[in-house]
């Protein structure tokens, strides 16, 4: 299977601290992205990060990519309130005409 | 201004009957897909179309039939609907289409059609 494998599964942490989730994937890739799904609503994009990269940032994301290990992790510093959320790995594997997401980690940030 | 929308936002129905969800987009991007959403949230493809033209089928019943009447729309019927068709179905869209351009590029995604069958 081609699909990604995110852990953890569930995260809890207090305001203020950071999160960490991370996605194993098992074929070779084009790039990998990162949603986020707040509940009730569609996915929204995040962040991509290509094949030939190892870190990229956005705001208070930091997304890496170890092509080696077929892993990447997404890191969402300072964390707040309003980022609880599910976050989904995607990816876009060689070959293939589809972007295949994993199950993803269901974050919940206290206040 | 909505990017991609998709109506109804809730679909509740009997076994057997037959239902449509609309899906359209105004990003002007040529590709666009339906994804179903499980009760545990793994999202599996379905469909998706390039400038009205079927390119991905997976292996969905033919109970489920896409129809694109023109780039900027997808819209998704199902037939005798059963109890297992229960879920979030999203539609979303992106600008290239798979394996033509070096990566492929974000998709844009509906708030999502909770389909309940009973």
């Amino acid at each position: 299977s081609q699909q990604g494998e995110e852990d953890p599964q569930a995260l809890s942490i207090q305001e203020g601290e950071n999160a960490t989730m991370n996605c194993s994937y098992k074929t070779s890739i084009n790039n990998l992205q990162w949603y986020r799904q707040n509940s009730g609503r569609g996915l929204v994009h995040l962040i991509l990060i290509r094949s030939n990269e190892r870190e990229k940032h956005s705001g208070r994301l930091r997304v890496t990519l170890d092509t080696s290990k077929k892993s990447s992790s997404l890191l969402i510093t300072a964390s707040r309130a309003a980022d609880t959320a599910s976050y989904f790995c995607a990816t876009d594997h060689l070959y293939g005409n589809k972007l295949v997401f994993g199950a993803g980690t269901i974050l919940r940030v206290k206040s | 201004d909505t990017a991609v929308s998709q109506t109804p936002k809730y679909l509740v129905t009997q076994m057997g009957n037959d239902k449509s969800i609309k899906c359209e987009q105004n990003l002007g991007h040529d590709t666009m897909y339906w994804y179903k959403q499980d009760s545990k949230k793994f999202l599996k493809i379905m469909f998706s179309y390039n400038n009205k033209e079927l390119i991905i089928n997976e292996t969905v019943p033919n109970r489920f039939s896409p129809k694109s009447p023109d780039k900027a729309h997808l819209n998704l019927h199902i037939n005798s609907l059963e109890l297992g068709d229960s879920a979030v179905y999203f539609c979303a869209s992106s600008q290239d289409v798979w394996g033509v351009s070096s990566y492929n590029s974000p998709l844009h995604f509906g708030n999502g059609t909770r389909l309940t069958v009973t």
